[in-house]
């Protein structure tokens, strides 16, 4: 297994349009994660999954952003309508209960941009 | 609330020189402490780790040490090279609830040849 990936890398979108974005964990991991990191801040958590059930939501994900993991293996975030302040480096990260410190294993991220 | 506070960037040091970066952290119970690293066009890298008091993380030369009576965890490095430079952050876990990291804003280093 070669880690966390996220698709796509890059996603440029004009305001209003929605866009959908794709993570697939490590194959152990029953653990997921997302973040959203702004430029020059650090990342800031949006939501958590354990297998498929969501178990948490940050204040921060707006009725805009929806987020599911159907079968317990990937996920996906979508974003509908768009707007230039959702500009950001979206990651997403998984972990195992395993793991006595819950390190989290982190993906490349998706830049999305809002024109 | 839990946070983490990190001294502001950029920092900028010369080849060879003495790094140190302050991280603070405010958690109820004990949490797992780590310091990542992003290097130009990256993600996000785990550079060390330290998961209860008087704990040593170390990695690649750089350290930290879980300090829990200042609820610090200050990274530091020897002898810089110019390849350390990089965006550095300071995140915690909490061993209960939703174990979501949280992290610090980042300190950026330049390192001069």
């Amino acid at each position: 297994d070669t880690g966390v990936s996220q698709d796509p890398r890059h996603k440029i979108t004009k305001r209003g349009q929605n866009v959908t974005f794709r993570c697939d964990p490590i194959s152990e991991h029953n653990r997921l994660y997302w973040y959203r990191q702004t430029l020059g801040q650090g990342p800031e958590f949006l939501t958590y999954f354990q297998n498929e059930a969501q178990l948490e939501k940050s204040r921060l994900l707006s009725d805009r952003f929806s987020a599911e993991r159907p079968k317990g293996s990937f996920s996906t975030l979508e974003i509908q309508r768009t707007e230039q302040g959702d500009s950001a480096m979206y990651l997403c990260a998984s972990s195992s209960p395993g793991l006595e410190d819950y390190e989290q294993y982190f993906g490349p991220g998706t830049r999305l941009t809002v024109t | 609330g839990n946070s983490v506070t990190q001294m502001e960037g950029p920092v900028t040091l010369s080849e060879e020189a003495f790094l140190t970066i302050n991280c603070t952290y405010t958690a109820t119970g004990y949490p797992s402490l780590f310091w990542y690293v992003q290097y130009p066009g990256e993600g996000l890298q785990l550079l060390l780790k330290a998961t209860k008091a008087d704990d040593k993380g170390s990695n690649k030369g750089f350290e930290a040490t879980y300090r829990k009576e200042t609820t610090s965890f200050h990274l530091e490095k020897g002898s810089v090279q110019v390849s350390d430079s990089a965006v550095y952050f300071c995140a915690l876990i909490r061993n209960t609830g939703g174990f979501k990291t949280i992290f610090g804003a980042g300190t950026r280093l330049f390192v001069k040849a």
